[in-house]
């Protein structure tokens, strides 16, 4: 069945690093894929998203791109900041698209 | 902002009391959901509905039920509390595809309601 699986967290970094989260998935047909983001406290929060192959999604200095040939959606960021500090949820809509698929979260920790 | 309430926002309840959670939305969506959240499972969905008095079952729906008798409101009723059921629970909805292109079908997420059964 259709399924996401990311890295385990917690990822602790230094204002300033590089950051990447890594993802990747199964599923039947072209799903479209989503990175989700929580900050303490409140809901999720659609953060990017791609819906075809090579697509890449940006939003707030983070990009992803769907890459199918490695059934991978990876999050990165150049230089991270301590507000982003929250739990990233990497997620897919199934080919019947009435249901989301989301990987178990990774916590990021960013150090002054 | 998606126009997503949900309450109550806490609630601590006995094991074996019934509960509703209610999720309520403005914007006239057919597909709302919901989903439990747990350390390291993510998010599972729970039910789902696809528009007034029509729902199916998710991954994990034993223990609950779900009603929808308007097109606004989703309920999520506990019928018989367990502690396996403290968790904090997520309503959701699905836009509608636009005649502006494909959609893809990304969930737009409530505030959460945070539920301890003792």
């Amino acid at each position: 069945g259709d399924s996401v699986t990311q890295m385990e967290g917690p990822v602790t970094l230094s204002e300033e690093a590089f950051l990447t989260i890594n993802c990747t998935y199964t599923a039947t047909g072209y799903p479209s894929l989503f990175w989700y983001v929580q900050y303490p406290g409140e809901g999720l929060q659609l953060l990017l998203k791609a819906t075809k192959a090579d697509d890449k999604g940006s939003n707030k200095g983070f990009e992803a791109t769907y890459r199918k040939e490695t059934t991978s959606f990876h999050l990165e960021k150049g230089s991270v900041q301590v507000s982003d500090s929250a739990v990233y949820f990497c997620a897919l809509s199934a080919n019947n698209f009435n249901k989301f698929y989301f990987g178990s979260g990774t916590k990021l920790n960013v150090k002054p | 902002d998606a126009g997503i309430t949900q309450s109550p926002r806490h609630k601590v309840t006995e094991t074996g009391t019934p509960v509703t959670l209610r999720c309520h939305q403005t914007e006239n969506h057919r597909y709302m959901y919901w989903y439990r959240q747990d350390p390291g499972h993510g998010l599972r969905l729970i039910h789902y509905s696809y528009g007034v008095k029509d729902t199916d079952k998710g991954e994990v729906s034993d223990g609950y039920s779900v009603s929808r008798s308007k097109t606004e409101d989703f309920l999520l009723t506990l019928e018989s509390a367990t502690s396996s059921q403290t968790s904090v629970y997520f309503c959701a909805i699905r836009p509608q595809p636009t005649r502006l292109g494909p959609s893809s079908y990304e969930q737009y997420f409530g505030p959460g309601t945070r539920l301890t059964v003792t």
